[in-house]
């Protein structure tokens, strides 16, 4: 499976902060991205998937992607409680999916 | 749209028994379903892909014959864990990908297995 690398945490950050995840990738063949969210004993939940260079925004959710550099990070505005999971950066480049690690994100009320 | 189902949603079984685990695509034809597995505090890791009608292709380090997938139709398909050990004990998470869609894959909620 391509290699999928994600900042090691947890994070921890106040509410109402900003939330930044990245994540890099070994192939650079990979041409779609993916942001999951986690919740502790629940199955992945998508927030977002970017396939071309630059942001893209939804909502609090901004991902960037520089394929150059072969990095994608997410961002989290005004971060929330219920903000907190864990978050699984996903790749593919054909139609299996190599995930990250995962952060755990921690939103301090 | 785009739900997919798991049953069930956890199983306890007792070390050498068979558990299957059925993973269904409700208001989509999947034609692509895959199987992954996740170990406590790890990422997940896929174990299988199968295509309705086609065999599973197993991922490397995985028994195709400890863990028998069947893609019988365009909406169903069962992971069956034979000779289960508790090392087998695990978060086994299904998803499914439908015609047009050639990246995203919609995740079923999971089911625990716990073998004792």
């Amino acid at each position: 499976q391509k290699e999928v690398e994600q900042n090691s945490g947890p994070l921890s950050v106040p509410e109402g902060a900003i939330a930044s995840l990245n994540c890099t990738y070994s192939d650079r063949g990979s041409q779609s991205f993916f942001w999951y969210r986690q919740y502790s004993g629940k199955s992945p939940e998508l927030i977002m998937f970017i396939y071309s260079n630059g942001d893209k925004e939804d909502g609090r959710f901004t991902a960037q992607l520089n394929k150059a550099s072969q990095y994608v990070s997410l961002l989290i505005r005004d971060s929330q409680p219920s903000d907190s999971a864990t978050y699984l950066c996903a790749v593919t480049g054909d139609y299996k999916l190599s995930f990250g690690a995962g952060t755990t994100v921690t939103v301090r009320a | 749209g785009a739900v997919v189902s798991q049953h069930p949603s956890w199983v306890i079984c007792k070390s050498g028994t068979s558990v299957k685990i059925e993973c269904r695509s409700l208001d989509f034809q999947a034609t692509t379903m895959f199987w992954y597995r996740q170990f406590p505090k790890q990422s997940l890791m896929l174990m299988a892909t199968s295509n309705e009608g086609s065999k599973a292709t197993y991922e490397q380090g995985v028994e195709k014959d400890k863990f028998l997938i069947n893609h019988a139709s365009l909406t169903l398909s069962t992971l069956t864990v034979t000779s289960a050990h508790p090392e087998d004990s695990s978060f086994y998470i299904c998803s499914a990908s439908r015609q047009g869609d050639t990246y995203e894959q919609y995740f079923g909620p999971g089911t625990r297995l716990t073998v004792t």
